[in-house]
């Protein structure tokens, strides 16, 4: 079956450190997301792809980067952990006919020291 | 630009109880609503959506919901409560043109009670 996992599940590291945060996607989706999860924000837009190469900043991009190389992974890059960035961390993927209805994955815990 | 707002972060309901979740949207076009849900330690996952057909759409686990327009309402319903059905819900919205973005509510926390 089609899915779409990230690792780590969860994550420990320290202000500072360059921390990346994988997802792979079988579905063979064009579209892929990242968003974070906090109590309060509900879920915000980092970056999103449209395609191999297509990357583009969402709502909260700041400190932030991700690169496309290919259709199955969008890993997302913290330059330098913040304390801020302590979250809960979706991977989305979505057809090319409805970018709207996303599959998720099941998250990462992030915990800036 | 586009919101959704989420009355209530918890909803307590007994079990065998009617299951009522609120969402109100602002758009200032016709919108594409979505429900989502997210139980513990998951992901989100598509409960039902409205795309403008028809206002009252049927969803996964008996769930619906109805869009009015006259209230910018699209609740979320479930005539009778399981506990299975204790998880986040998230009410979200988009337009209509091919590059817009989901914007998520803040979720509700729902409740069942034995």
């Amino acid at each position: 079956d089609a899915e779409i996992t990230q690792s780590p599940r969860h994550k420990i590291t320290e202000t500072g450190r360059q921390v990346t945060l994988a997802c792979h996607q079988t579905w063979n989706h064009n579209n892929m997301f990242w968003y974070r999860q906090d109590l309060g924000h509900g879920l915000r837009l980092i970056h999103y792809s449209y395609g191999v190469h297509d990357t583009n900043k969402g709502e909260v991009s700041d400190g932030y980067s991700v690169s496309r190389s290919n259709t199955e992974d969008l890993p997302l890059t913290l330059e330098s952990a913040a304390s801020s960035q302590t979250s809960v961390y979706f991977c989305a993927s979505a057809p090319g006919t409805s970018r709207r209805e996303q599959f998720f994955g099941p998250g990462t815990r992030l915990t800036v020291l | 630009a586009q919101s959704v707002t989420q009355l209530g972060s918890h909803v307590s309901v007994s079990e065998g109880a009617l299951v009522l979740l609120r969402c109100n949207y602002s758009s200032s076009v016709p919108p594409y609503l979505f429900w989502y849900v997210q139980y513990p330690n998951q992901g989100l996952q598509l409960l039902l959506k409205y795309t403008s057909a028809a206002t009252l759409v049927k969803g996964i686990n008996g769930f619906e919901a109805e869009f009015k327009k006259s209230e910018t309402s699209f609740h979320l319903t479930k005539p009778s409560a399981h506990m299975s059905d204790a998880a986040e819900y998230f009410c979200a919205v988009s337009g209509k043109n091919r590059d817009d973005k989901i914007i998520f509510g803040k979720g509700t926390r729902l409740h069942i009670l034995p």
